[in-house]
């Protein structure tokens, strides 16, 4: 069973940084894309970033270009996502997400991300 | 990297049928057949219920059905189950490993 499972949210204040994390569990880890996807409170599904099987080939939304930086360990079989420079627009539920065929399909439960003074 | 289209919110009765727009360019919902569509309930997470514009994984019923015609994808959910009632998104790849969501459909059922 595919399995996902975000950490690593909470609260900062603006102009700091977060890392979020997420462990993989259930597929080949190392031979699947990987997404991150957030949700402001009442609000739409945004992609930010997606990064390759091996890590060598990344791309980012233009809103967080810059800022943040998507990584993994396959050894560990995990995802991470390094936010640095936060904004309160950076406020949200961040998903991880499989990608299959240029496709996300199977999600995390999310990881709250809240920047506040 | 603007957001799909998609109306703010569709209805209807229970047996009826209901369709979801997402229009986008060419640049992503008419460049690829690589559009997908999610349903979420409130507090949860994304799960996938269209890929490929209109082919179903496993286990969803087959209510749910996808086609695509220019620059516009639609989500169609026939015979209307009150467990229906959800958000629904449409994302397209939009080129140079770049991916873009809808803005979202909210499904009543009445």
């Amino acid at each position: 069973e595919v399995q996902l499972v975000e950490s690593g949210g909470g609260l900062v204040q603006p102009g700091g940084s977060l890392r979020l994390s997420c462990a993989a569990s259930g597929f080949t880890f190392n031979t699947y894309w990987m997404h991150w996807v957030r949700q402001a409170p009442g609000k739409g599904l945004v992609w930010v970033s997606r990064l390759n099987g091996d890590g060598s080939s990344t791309s980012y939304a233009d809103s967080v270009k810059g800022r943040f930086t998507i990584s993994r360990d396959n050894a560990k079989n995990t995802l991470y996502l390094q936010m640095n420079s936060l904004r309160a627009e950076d406020t949200a539920v961040y998903y991880c997400a499989r990608d299959t065929k240029y496709q996300p399909d199977y999600w995390g439960q999310g990881t709250l991300v809240t920047v506040s003074s | 990297q603007s957001a799909l289209t998609q109306p703010r919110s569709v209805s209807g009765s229970p047996g009826q049928s209901v369709t979801i727009s997402c229009t986008g360019t060419s640049s992503d919902v008419g460049g690829y057949n690589y559009v997908s569509w999610y349903q979420q309930y409130p507090g949860k997470a994304p799960k996938v219920m269209i890929y490929d514009v209109n082919k179903r994984p496993s286990g969803v019923p087959d209510r749910f059905s996808g086609s695509k015609s220019g620059n516009t994808a639609s989500l169609t959910i026939s015979g209307l189950q009150a467990e229906d009632e959800a958000d629904y998104y449409c994302c397209s790849y939009a080129g140079s490993y770049t991916y873009v969501f809808g803005t979202g459909t909210k499904v009543t059922v009445l």
